[in-house]
């Protein structure tokens, strides 16, 4: 199965810095998606990026597809401590949507 | 608002013993998957299920079974567990007959196998 891959498996920052978690993919998409997981937990999903859209934003949340790279980029701005968390992105097809391992974020007050 | 439900969060069984984790969502989903989650290993699909009595196997379906009787409902069996099979379980369902809208999930079950 596809899968994405987030880069790097694991990032500290200081609150007020900016976050960017990287995913690659190996094959053609039609959305991409990305989620968070607070520690033992479900996840739960921040945004979808279709195959046609470069840039979305949602809040704090830029995300960014170069589908001529297979890969996307999630940017969380001004972080807090409360988005300490896993980030996962995972993409459609295959339609049984697969994960990486996830990127740990850590926001330090 | 919309919820997908797990029976237990916590649950501890003997080695041999067969499992039954139950998810139940509200949405009226046509698509339900069950995926483990291991530390380093993240999460991977057990076994999915795009309509009622129907099931597909996911990338490590061996030691499970699923059962969708009625599409609200996708039920995880463990035959006979063992202790390889201690893990978080997490449910999801979405919409979407050719593609997948956002997946919602459960809050995951943590099983101890003993």
């Amino acid at each position: 199965s596809q899968q994405g891959e987030e880069d790097p498996q694991a990032l500290s920052i200081q609150e007020g810095e900016n976050a960017t978690m990287n995913c690659s993919y190996k094959t053609s998409i039609n959305n991409l998606q990305w989620y968070r997981q607070n520690s033992g937990r479900g996840l739960v999903h921040l945004i979808l990026i279709r195959s046609n859209e470069r840039e979305k934003h949602s809040g704090r949340l830029r995300v960014t597809l170069d589908t001529s790279k297979k890969s996307s980029s999630l940017l969380i701005t001004a972080s807090r401590a409360a988005d300490t968390a896993s980030y996962f992105c995972a993409t459609d097809p295959p339609r049984q949507l697969t994960f990486g391992s996830g990127t740990q974020l850590t926001v330090l007050p | 608002d919309v919820k997908v439900t797990q029976s237990s969060r916590y649950l501890v069984k003997r080695t041999g013993e067969k499992v039954f984790l139950e998810c139940v969502q509200d949405m009226d989903h046509e698509n339900m998957f069950w995926y483990r989650q291991d530390p380093g290993l993240g999460l991977r699909l057990i076994y999915f299920s795009y309509d009622v009595k129907m099931k597909e196997k996911g990338d490590i379906p061996e030691g499970y079974s699923v059962s969708r009787e009625k599409k609200e409902r996708f039920s995880l069996i463990l035959e006979s567990a063992s202790t390889n099979q201690t893990s978080m379980y997490l449910c999801a369902s979405s919409s979407g007959r050719t593609t997948n809208e956002k997946l919602f999930f459960g809050s995951g079950t943590q099983l101890s196998v003993l």
